[in-house]
């Protein structure tokens, strides 16, 4: 157990539809990352936050926007979601900001019908 | 674009053998080259990491060696046991660079036969 959570694990929507992903860091880190993981592009950096601020962006798409909290938790908001989004989505955590010593949660798995 | 080039897409390995896994990245930046074990239906694990100025970190049955003039790093598994089947990721990123994001080869699967 990485002592990162995530929900939900599993998560079955229509096209067009909003879903809310939400990651728990380990307790004392500070920054979180959202990654995506498809058969076809592996595993995609879409955002980090570290202590409530954005610090970095990758692909992420214009639908897809996320957020953290003073409590340091995480949400990750896709939205018009198309058959395409359907991954899984992983949140990671760290100490510091820098991304190393990374740990991951067990990821939520979407499926876009 | 920085990419990391990850090889084999596939590994078979006997019982009590040495895998190996074999990244190269092209951003001479990248300064932290992790690698990540993940099994089906799970996050990817933080396996072994290394910095570019040593040459090879050992963690038990792990292995990274480090080439910088080559930009190559790989993974070698001693003694590789059935139970280390899973896909295997390396990663590289930049620590110094204001860009933390971690990025990924397209992974190993590795199968351990009895």
């Amino acid at each position: 157990d990485s002592g990162v959570t995530q929900t939900p694990k599993h998560l079955i929507t229509a096209t067009g539809q909003r879903v809310t992903l939400r990651c728990s860091p380990r307790s004392g880190d500070l920054s979180v990352y959202w990654y995506q993981q498809s058969l076809d592009q592996g595993l995609q950096f879409l955002i980090q936050y570290y202590n409530g601020e954005e610090r970095a962006k990758g692909n992420i798409l214009e639908r897809f926007s996320a957020q953290q909290f003073p409590d340091l938790h995480s949400e990750l908001n896709l939205s018009s979601l198309e058959l395409g989004d359907s991954a899984l989505y992983f949140c990671a955590s760290s100490v510091g900001g820098q991304g190393t010593e990374a740990f991951f949660g067990q990821g939520t798995r979407l499926t876009v019908v | 674009q920085q990419q990391v080039k990850q090889s084999p897409q596939s590994l078979i390995v006997q019982k009590g053998g040495i895998s190996i896994i074999n990244c190269a990245y092209e951003n001479t930046a990248f300064d932290y080259f992790p690698w990540y074990q993940q099994f089906p239906g799970k996050g990817p694990a933080l396996l072994i990491a290394i910095r570019p100025d040593v040459s090879e970190k050992k963690e038990g049955r792990f292995t990274i060696s480090f080439n910088k003039s080559a930009k190559q790093f790989s993974l070698h598994i001693m003694d590789s046991q059935p139970g280390d089947s899973a896909t295997y990721f390396c990663a590289a990123s930049s620590t110094g660079a204001g860009s933390y994001q971690l990025t990924f080869g397209k992974g190993t699967k590795l199968s351990v036969i009895p």
